[in-house]
């Protein structure tokens, strides 16, 4: 199994300010998935990280706004620039893993971030 | 504080025969109830989603779930299995608002010719 972690858990930061959002993964993984849950929203893909390749973004989703890091295989930052309110959400990594024999999927706690 | 529990990790199904995958969930909100599904390589595709309207929602791809509050469940089910349903799918359950979402372990689908 993978063990993922998140840091910040949570924040409340400034409009027009930016967070970097940091997972870290116990074991090295090939994909790493960024999601976002708005409030009473389902969960956003925003983005598929590779270590060693670009970021590829969902429609709707650029690079200038979150812009992702991938410098190794068990870490990713994602972070979240200029922010407005609507940028409040709770924001996930995920990985793929094996889990006994069999490709799985593992998800971080989130973080939790209001924009005032 | 809220959990969900998916009973099973592996499900096998024949072709044509109907799907049912559980659920269990528990909550001190009102929560809201997701299915996902992810096929491999791919990110999450939400199936349907419940949030305290009809307990009977129905989703993409012929799926549909019950909420029913008083066995704290939200089981997924589909009449007839298709090949492409072979994939592996999530329970989650969240707080009104944004406070926390929480995923279950998920349950690998697998459809047999």
């Amino acid at each position: 199994s993978a063990v993922i972690s998140q840091k910040p858990s949570r924040d409340i930061c400034q409009r027009g300010t930016s967070l970097t959002i940091q997972c870290q993964v116990d074991s090295q993984v090939t994909m790493m998935f960024w999601y976002r849950q708005q409030p009473g929203q389902s969960l956003t893909l925003i983005a598929t990280a590779n270590q060693g390749s670009e970021a590829t973004y969902e429609s709707g989703f650029v690079i200038d706004k979150f812009p992702i890091s991938r410098p190794n295989l068990t870490f990713s930052t994602l972070t979240v620039s200029n922010m407005s309110p609507e940028d409040s959400s709770i924001y996930l990594c995920s990985v793929e893993g094996i889990l006994g024999s069999q490709e799985t999927q593992y998800f971080g706690p989130g973080t939790r971030l209001l924009v005032l | 504080a809220q959990s969900v529990t998916q009973l099973d990790s592996h499900v096998s199904v024949s072709e044509g025969t109907p799907v049912l995958l559980r659920c269990n969930y528990s909550s001190s909100y009102s929560p809201s109830l997701f299915w996902y599904v992810q096929h491999p390589n791919k990110g999450l595709q939400l199936l349907l989603k419940y949030t305290s309207a009809a307990t009977l929602v129905k989703g993409i791809n012929g799926f549909e779930a019950e909420f029913k509050k008083s066995e704290t469940s939200f089981h997924l089910t589909k009449p007839s299995a298709h090949m492409s349903d072979a994939a592996e799918y999530f329970c989650v359950v969240s707080d009104s608002g944004y406070q926390k979402v929480t995923f279950g372990t998920g349950t690998k689908l697998q459809v047999i010719p």
